[in-house]
């Protein structure tokens, strides 16, 4: 079966430090991966997704970038984080998005002072 | 650009009532509209809905899609507490440089009492 890992669940950084937040999918091979915020208690907001190796569509810019060194791991970064990057973020995988529903990972909390 | 609106953004009900709630959305090359229903942390997938007129149903559940009105809705009858929760719509681009793409709705906060 296929698990999503996300890491780490919850984060304090000050402004202006660098981020580097983790998700590897198990039991798959070339998923679509995604990134997500959400604010509190609202919608998600896509951010980042990558249907293949290599290929990675950015939706909002922002200073926050992703890459997709192997196949199964997807890493959302920043350079200088913003009092506004504050928020859950949620990663999230398909086998195929034109035929398959999302599955989500459990999350990082992270807050910005 | 694509768009996803649910309506309403918030519902207080009590045990036993029945709820609907209502996503609508503009995409390009719309390939398929799913429900999610998030609790604490990572949202749980309820429905895909692929084709107009077919509902879909999951035990006091159930959700249907109108490719004509572009729009879903979201049925939860005898609603209990644990129904309580955010419940998201969103619709799938398949196609050209959209592929692959999610847009979400900014959610419904249903609440239900005791």
């Amino acid at each position: 079966s296929q698990t999503i890992h996300q890491w780490p669940a919850t984060l304090v950084q000050p402004v202006g430090s660098p981020l580097s937040l983790e998700c590897t999918v198990e039991g798959t091979s070339n998923p679509n991966l995604y990134w997500y915020r959400q604010a509190a208690g609202r919608g998600l907001q896509l951010l980042f997704y990558s249907v293949g190796i290599g290929q990675i569509s950015s939706e909002v810019p922002q200073n926050l970038s992703a890459s997709r060194p192997q196949d199964r791991q997807f890493i959302l970064s920043s350079k200088k984080l913003l009092l506004s990057d504050s928020g859950f973020y949620l990663c999230a995988w398909t086998r195929d998005v034109r035929y398959n529903e999302q599955f989500f990972g459990p999350g990082t909390r992270l807050t910005v002072l | 650009e694509d768009k996803v609106v649910q309506s309403p953004l918030s519902l207080v009900v009590h045990e036993g009532d029945t709820v609907t709630l209502n996503c609508s959305y503009e995409v390009t090359n719309f390939r398929s509209l799913l429900w999610y229903k998030q609790e604490k942390k990572a949202p749980t997938f309820l429905f895909m809905l692929t084709s107009s007129g077919i509902e879909k149903k999951s035990g006091r559940l159930s959700s249907i899609l109108d490719k004509k009105e572009l729009s879903s809705i979201l049925n939860i009858t005898a609603t209990q507490t644990g129904d309580s929760a955010i419940y998201l719509c969103a619709v799938v681009n398949a196609g050209g440089t959209s592929y692959g793409k999610l847009t979400f709705g900014q959610g419904t906060i249903l609440t239900v009492h005791p």
